[in-house]
C-alpha cells in the first residue's frame, strides 16, 4: 500500500526557518518525480515545488523560489521540503503528493500525504 | 503561467442532481487536466486524469471531458457523500497550477 507521511510541521516566527519531510513507503521512491502542495487554512490548493526521481530537475512556485529548497533521499524514501525566510502567508498545510506521469496515458498526482501543518507567527 | 478559471466557485445541490462543473485554461494544455475532490481535513483525492479517464475506485457516476482551454466534470447523479470541495489542476507545464475550487453543497 502506498503512502506518504509528512512531519516537521509547527510554529514558527517571521523570518524563521523550518525543515518537514515525508516519508514514502509501498512503492519504489527512487523511481517517481515527488511535489509539495500547500493548502491555507480555508483555502485553494497551492503547488509549491517538484523535483524529478534523480534530482536532476526541480521547479518551485514563484512565491518561494529563492527561500525554499526541495531536496529527496531516494536511499532513505524520503521528500525534504527546507523552508527558509518564513513569512505569515506561508502559514499552510503542506502535501506531499506523487507524480504518475506514464507515456500517452497522461500525468496526475495520484498519492497524497496527509499534510503537516506550518504556522508562521509572531 | 497558466491560470485556471473553475465555474461555478459554489454550488448548492440535491441527491440525486446531476451537476457539472467547468475549468478554463488561460492557454492550450492538451489533455493535461486531473480533478481533485477534497473534503474537510483530508486530503485531495484524484478523481479525473488526462482530462477524461476515471481513476481507479472512483465511482462511474463521475466523468469528465474537454482538451485544449475548456473542460468539465460531471457528477450524473449527485449522491451524499460526493459534496465536498472538486479542484481542476493543469499538469502541461510549469508551474502546475490548480483552479480555484467549486464548493458542492446541500440543497
Amino acid at each position: 500500500e502506498v503512502q506518504l507521511v509528512e512531519s516537521g510541521g509547527g510554529l514558527v516566527k517571521p523570518g524563521g526557518s523550518l525543515r518537514v519531510s515525508c516519508a514514502a513507503s509501498g512503492f519504489t521512491f527512487k523511481s517517481y518525480s515527488m511535489n509539495w502542495v500547500r493548502q491555507t487554512p480555508g483555502k485553494g490548493l497551492e503547488w509549491v515545488s517538484s523535483i524529478s526521481s534523480s534530482s536532476s530537475y526541480i521547479y518551485y512556485a514563484d512565491s518561494v523560489k529563492g527561500r525554499f529548497t526541495i531536496s529527496r533521499d531516494n536511499a532513505n524514501n524520503s521528500l525534504i521540503l527546507q523552508m527558509n525566510s518564513l513569512r505569515a502567508e506561508d502559514t499552510a498545510v503542506y502535501y506531499c503528493a506523487r507524480l504518475l506521469d506514464v507515456a500517452a496515458a497522461g500525468r496526475r498526482f495520484d498519492y497524497w500525504g496527509q499534510g503537516t501543518l506550518v504556522t508562521v507567527s509572531s | 503561467d497558466i491560470q485556471l478559471t473553475q465555474s461555478p466557485s459554489f454550488l448548492s445541490a440535491s441527491v440525486g442532481d446531476r451537476v457539472t462543473i467547468t475549468c478554463r485554461a488561460s492557454q492550450g494544455i492538451s489533455s493535461y487536466l486531473a480533478w481533485y475532490q477534497q473534503k474537510p481535513g483530508e486530503a485531495p483525492k484524484l478523481l479525473i486524469y488526462a482530462a477524461s479517464t476515471l481513476q481507479s475506485g472512483v465511482p462511474s457516476r463521475f466523468s469528465g471531458s474537454g482538451s485544449g482551454t475548456e473542460f468539465t466534470l460531471t457528477i450524473s447523479s449527485l449522491q451524499p457523500e460526493d459534496f465536498a470541495t472538486y479542484y481542476c489542476q493543469q499538469l502541461n507545464s510549469y508551474p502546475r497550477t490548480f483552479g480555484q475550487g467549486t464548493k458542492v453543497e446541500i440543497k
